[in-house]
Order: C-alpha cells, then structure tokens, then sequence
C-alpha cells in the first residue's frame, strides 16, 4: 500500500508569483483535501476533491484553486501569492462511499515560503 | 460553522506517567472525532478516532473519551515514553460538511527521560 506523497519537500517564491503543489493520494483512495498549516497553527481546510470536482471549500479566496485528476492524484494552485500564505501545505487522503470515509491519512508536506 | 478548543498547549511529563489532553468543540451535529500526532518536519498521523456513537475506545497505550452531552473528548496516553514526544492535534467532522476536519490549535507533548 502506497502512502499519500507530496512534491516539492520545500519552495521558495516571492510575492506576486503562483506556485503549483502536488499530491498523490494513498492507494485506493478516491478523495484529496488540502490543508493549509501556518506555523505553531492546527491545520486550516482549503478544499476537498472527489471524482474531478471541488466538494467543499473552506475560508480561502478564490486565488487558491486545485484540480483532481482521473487517477485521483491533485494540485494546489495559488495565484498572486503574499507573505501570509507561507505555511506548511497539507494533502490527506481518504476513500469516499465506505464505511471509514471520515478517516483522512496525510502526506508529509509542502513548506512554502513566501519573501 | 465548527470551533475546536485543545488544552493544554504544552505538556512535560515524566516518562513513564500519563499524559491528558482535552478538547471542547461547538457544533453538536459533529460525530466523528480523530487524534493526530505530528512530530517535526512531518505531516499529521492519524493515531486513534472515535465515532459519536462510542463513548470510549482503546488501542494499546492510547485511548479516547468521548461526553456527546458536554461536547468534550480527551486523548489518554499511559505509560508514556520519549517517542510519544510530538504535537497532538484533536479534530472534529460532521456529516452535512463531508469529511473536512476542524482541528485544534494543538498540544506539544514532551516526555523527559
């Protein structure tokens, strides 16, 4: 069994840039939500995919955006990036239409920071 | 929408004693609640969770309570040790929202030797 992976480990932008983040979902899952960790902070619910489309959104503007593809593996996007975007970036996984479907399993991360 | 308070912040305990920690969320329609364990540099794992038709579950050294009526639950470590050293985050989820988690601000346990 695969666990859920996250690319790149680390990045550094600068304010005003996009940036792109990566997540494989645990094999056999079917759902990715993202979550946004600033520092010293519990994680913060970005959004949710299922099946290719947005299921749940969270407090963010629309400058955060994501994508699900058909082999269940997502993006990140964020547009016009500012200083307080600079967290660590979570993806969690989990199996929809089953009995343990609440049960989200995340990958190690994504730090960006934001200069 | 769902508000999730964790106590304390910090934690130090002796190895070898039991560490608590406690959680009050708002929303009395959440029914599912997870226990994570982060340790530096990684993302949140999943370590015990508890349904809101539970009101206790054991696994090993861990185990969580669950009052639905003062909307509370609390995470049980006995016989701690240094590897239980990390940051604890409870969280919250209910059914009319999926299954977006509502987390703690977090408690940062140490175990001294």
């Amino acid at each position: 069994e695969t666990g859920v992976t996250q690319s790149p480990t680390h990045l550094i932008k600068t304010r005003g840039q996009q940036v792109t983040l990566r997540c494989s979902s645990q094999s056999g899952h079917n759902t990715v939500s993202w979550y946004q960790q600033a520092l010293g902070q519990g994680p913060q619910f970005i959004f949710q995919y299922y099946r290719e489309e947005e299921n749940g959104r969270g407090n963010f503007p629309p400058r955060f955006s994501g994508l699900q593809f058909p082999n269940y593996s997502s993006e990140l996007n964020v547009n016009a990036l500012e200083l307080d975007d600079s967290a660590l970036y979570l993806c969690a996984s989990s199996l929809a239409g089953t009995a343990s479907y609440n049960e989200q399993f995340f990958g190690p991360g994504t730090r960006l920071t934001v200069l | 929408g769902e508000n999730v308070e964790q106590h304390p912040s910090t934690l130090s305990v002796q190895e070898g004693d039991s560490a608590v920690i406690k959680c009050t969320y708002s929303d009395s329609a959440s029914n599912y609640f997870p226990w994570y364990k982060q340790e530096l540099g990684k993302g949140p794992q999943l370590i015990i969770d508890i349904r809101s038709n539970v009101g206790e579950k054991k696994d090993q050294r861990i185990a969580v309570t669950l009052n639905k009526t003062a909307k509370h639950f609390s995470l049980h470590i006995t016989e701690t040790q240094p590897e239980d050293s990390a940051v604890y985050f409870c969280a919250a989820s209910k059914p009319a929202a999926g299954n977006k988690l509502t987390f703690g601000g977090g408690t940062r346990v140490l175990v001294k030797p």
